[in-house]
Order: structure tokens, then sequence, then C-alpha cells
């Protein structure tokens, strides 16, 4: 299958700074990738759809401004997360498409203190 | 809107034994299903996915069902192993661009 990877894996930081997650298509293209946040013993939550060439699409209640994503090629999207706050700490995973399905990086543990 | 509905209940399945987990959906019937497994801390890994006009997927120690009547999917593995512990997530497609529609998942416990 395809291979999705995430960088960093886990991050530590102090709130109010800002916190920047890769995710890259390794050996296939993604016009479209998928960011999700997941809490403890919670399901997958969408944040937002990001698209190569144009702007993400948000889903409600989650802000544009504090969540930024840029999907700079066909293979790499960002998410930063601006001004942490403690309760923005939880388990980040990107996603692309191929086909009918869904390949997902590995996540990336956010921690803000 | 379309919402999922899986046992938020972790279940405990004897090794060897068959292990049946259910997805329930409210709304309209997908063209597509899909099952995913997710060990802690890691992402979710593809694993089987079923179209509404099929019954059943079967893919070596795993089997899927799709009933539109029932809106209902179940999820079979078979001989299980300690191995196969883990939280398993039913997800359904929306809109062209492969959005998916998730379950909370229901944690699997083989036990040896």
């Amino acid at each position: 299958g395809a291979v999705v990877s995430q960088h960093p894996s886990r991050v530590i930081c102090k709130s109010g700074t800002s916190v920047k997650i890769e995710c890259r298509s390794l050996d296939f293209q993604a016009t479209t990738m998928f960011w999700y946040r997941q809490f403890p013993k919670q399901s997958l939550m969408l944040m937002a759809t990001s698209n190569e060439g144009s702007k993400a699409t948000y889903e409600q209640g989650v802000e544009k401004d504090k969540f930024l994503i840029n999907h700079a090629s066909l293979t790499l999207s960002t998410l930063t997360v601006t001004s942490a706050h403690p309760e923005d700490s939880s388990f980040y995973i990107c996603s692309g498409p191929q086909g009918n399905e869904q390949f997902f990086g590995p996540g990336t543990r956010l921690t803000v203190l | 809107s379309q919402k999922i509905e899986q046992n938020s209940e972790a279940l405990n399945i004897q090794e060897g034994k068959t292990a049946t987990l259910t997805c329930n959906y409210t709304n309209y019937s997908p063209a597509y299903l899909q099952w995913y497994r997710q060990d802690p801390g890691r992402g979710p890994v593809f694993l089987l996915l079923i179209r509404e006009n099929e019954k059943e997927k079967r893919k070596e120690r795993l089997k899927v069902t799709f009933d539109t009547t029932l809106k209902q999917s179940l999820f079979h593995i078979t001989a299980s192993q300690p191995a196969d512990s883990a939280t398993y997530l039913c997800a359904l497609v929306q809109g062209s661009n492969y959005q998916l529609i998730w379950g909370a998942g229901t944690k699997l416990i083989i036990k040896p």
C-alpha cells in the first residue's frame, strides 16, 4: 500500500508557541489530504481538507486562523498550530486518498505545556 | 446527517474464537464502507472495503458483511489471536473527495 509519513512524531511545546506538522505522501501524489485530531479513546475528528494549490476547507468549529494548512505540493501538506494552548494537546493524523483507500500517517502527538 | 455507531465497550474474546464487531449507520447507504485497525498511538491502517452491492468480502481471517436493509456492517475475525487486539474503526465515504465519516471504534481484546 501507499505510504504517508508525518513529522515530527512527538512534540512538546510551551503555551503560546507555534508548531508545524508535516504530512508527506512518499510514493503517490495527493491533490487532497485530510487532517484529523483524535483525543484519547475518541474517534478521529476531521479538522480540514487540504487542497493542493487552493485554500483548505475547514470543518465547522475549527478555527482556520489557528490551524493553518498549506498544501505546497502534490506530496506535502503542513498543519501549523498557532499560539498553541494546553487544550490543543492531542494526536494529529493526516491521510491521503489513493483510489478508494485512505492511507494514514503515523500521527503526531502534540503536548502543550 | 449521517452518523455511525460502533459498540463503545471493549469486546473480550478468547483466543481461537471468532470476534464479531458491529457498525451501524443512520441515513443513506454509502457507496462503500471501510474497516480500519488502529493500535495505540498509531494512525489507522486500512483493512477491507465493501461496496453496497457486495454482501460479503473476505481477506485471510477477516470477513466483512454489508446489509443495506439493516444499515449495518459486521466485521469478523476468525481464529482470533492476541495480536488481533486493537481498536477497529468503521468508516463511510462522503463526497467525491473521499472524505470519511468515522465511528468511534470498538476496542477488541483477545485473551490467550
